[in-house]
C-alpha cells in the first residue's frame, strides 16, 4: 500500500521545546514537501526538497529546520525561535521536474500545539 | 512574492445549487493544479490544467484555465453534501525553473445544506 505517513497525528509540547514531526513516504517519489495551515488559511510552504541531501527553504522557513538523509524521510523540526508553532503540518511528495503531471500527495497531516 | 487568490473564501449552498470559486494568480503559471481538503483531512489533488483556455469536466466539476494562464475556475454543478470541502488551486510560476514547487491558493470552503 504505497502512500505517506506523519506520525504522530496530535502532538503537545510546551512552549521553548525543540519537536521533530515525521514524514515518511513509499512512493518513490523524488521531491518532498513541508507545508503549514493555520485555520481558515491556504498552505504555506516551509520547506522543499528536489532530491537526496538537498533542500531549499520556502516561504515561512524561519523557526524551522529539516533534513534529507533518504529518499523515504523528510523529517520537519520545529524549533523553539518558532513564534507561533502551533498549527496543522501537512508533508507532501511528488514526482521530481520534468514530467507531464507531478501531482503532490499529501500526507494525513500532525496537529501541534504548543502552549 | 508570487501570490495566489482565491474567491469567495465560503459559501454556503443549499443542496442542488451551483458553485463556483475563482483563483487569481499575481504571476503567469505554466499550469495550475486543484485539490480538495474534507474537514479534518488532508489535500487530494483533483485535476491539472496546462494550455490556456483549457476547459476539462469531471462528472459535476467543470475546470477553466484562463486564456492569460493567470487565473482558473471550478464550477459544480447541482452540489451535493459529499461535496464540502476546502478547494484550494494551486499553480506553477513560469519562472518556476525545474522544481515541482507551487504555490496554493487562499482556497474556499464550501458548505453544503441538506
Amino acid at each position: 500500500d504505497g502512500g505517506i505517513t506523519q506520525s504522530p497525528k496530535y502532538l503537545f509540547r510546551k512552549e521553548g521545546q525543540n519537536v521533530t514531526l515525521s514524514c515518511e513516504q513509499n512512493l518513490n517519489h523524488d521531491a518532498m514537501y513541508w507545508y503549514r495551515q493555520d485555520p481558515g488559511q491556504g498552505l504555506r510552504l516551509i520547506y522543499y526538497s528536489q532530491i537526496v541531501n538537498d533542500f531549499q527553504k520556502g516561504d515561512i522557513a524561519e523557526g524551522y529546520s529539516v533534513s534529507r538523509e533518504k529518499k523515504e524521510s523528510f523529517p520537519l523540526t520545529v524549533t523553539s525561535a518558532q513564534k507561533n508553532p502551533t498549527a496543522f503540518y501537512l508533508c507532501a511528495s511528488s514526482t521530481a521536474g520534468g514530467s507531464p503531471i507531478y501531482e503532490q500527495y499529501f500526507g494525513p497531516g500532525t496537529r501541534l500545539t504548543v502552549t | 512574492g508570487q501570490q495566489v487568490m482565491q474567491i469567495p473564501q465560503y459559501q454556503h449552498v443549499q443542496e442542488g445549487e451551483d458553485f463556483t470559486t475563482y483563483c487569481n494568480s499575481s504571476t503567469t503559471l505554466s499550469n495550475i493544479q486543484w485539490y480538495k481538503q474534507r474537514p479534518g483531512g488532508h489535500p487530494v489533488f483533483l485535476i491539472q490544467l496546462v494550455k490556456s483556455g483549457e476547459v476539462k469536466k469531471q462528472k459535476r466539476l467543470t475546470f477553466q484555465f484562463g486564456e492569460a494562464k493567470k487565473n482558473s475556475s471550478l464550477h459544480i454543478t447541482a452540489t451535493q453534501t459529499t461535496d464540502v470541502g476546502t478547494y484550494f488551486c494551486a499553480g506553477r510560476s513560469i519562472g518556476g525553473g525545474a522544481t515541482n514547487k507551487l504555490i496554493f491558493g487562499t482556497g474556499t470552503l464550501l458548505a453544503v445544506q441538506p
